[in-house]
């Protein structure tokens, strides 16, 4: 089974608008974290925010806010006020327990149309 | 902070050669790397783990004499692809933490192709 599930593979949104890039995970440590990367064209990947297992609150940073939601096991990206230079691929990835390694999706394709 | 290099960007060899590729923590003592490969349109894969003055751990069905990891300082991680083929041709992405559970900072990335 996929522990990272990512269901978009393209997305088209319009300048302006706020986006929605799903991601869920499937894991029975009741530790764990997520992680949202960017990757331009340019082929870097880009850290956006972090949200731990135990955290109370969504993690917000800047125009990036993530919308856990626990019980489903989902851990979904929003992109506030997209821009043009939002146009990459995100990955959505977790580390489990205290393990070092981060396991990524597959990622999402956005397009922010002008 | 948390800025990760890598060098070179890009490199074309011919087969059967060997190509270095650095990976270097500018800003911070990274306790742990990472090896990441990535084909066209494709997600990461890990390839291997290390940390500083250990060996590599390897993931299952990578090559760990084809592909050798260094990493004898905070700062500094070395993969070197040994006796390249073409179908070594790849993205290679190094990450970088201060912990094995901290968050992961990437480099830019090396694209190799082997002729």
């Amino acid at each position: 089974a996929q522990k990272i599930t990512q269901t978009q593979p393209g997305m088209f949104v319009q300048e302006k608008e706020a986006v929605t890039l799903d991601c869920t995970y499937d894991t029975s440590d009741p530790s764990y974290g997520l992680f949202w990367y960017k990757q331009p064209s340019s082929g870097e990947m880009i850290f956006l925010i972090y949200q731990g297992s135990y955290d109370q609150q969504n993690a917000t940073e800047g125009r990036y806010s993530l919308n856990f939601q626990k019980a489903r096991k989902s851990a979904n990206l929003v992109i506030s006020a997209s821009q043009l230079g939002d146009s990459a691929m995100y990955f959505c990835a977790m580390r489990e327990g205290g393990k070092e390694k981060l396991t990524f999706g597959t990622g999402t394709r956005l397009t922010i149309i002008p | 902070g948390a800025v990760v290099s890598q060098h070179p960007s890009w490199v074309i060899c011919k087969s059967g050669t060997s190509v270095k590729i650095e990976c270097r923590s500018l800003d911070f003592q990274a306790t742990t790397m990472f090896w990441y490969r990535q084909f066209p349109k494709q997600s990461l894969m890990l390839m291997a783990t290390s940390n500083e003055g250990s060996k590599a751990t390897y993931e299952q069905g990578v090559e760990k004499d084809k592909f050798l990891i260094n990493h004898a300082s905070l700062t500094l991680s070395t993969l070197t692809v040994t006796s390249a083929h073409p179908e070594d041709s790849s993205f290679y992405i190094c990450s970088a933490s201060q912990g094995p559970v901290d968050t992961q900072y990437f480099g830019p990335g090396t694209r190799l192709l082997v002729l």
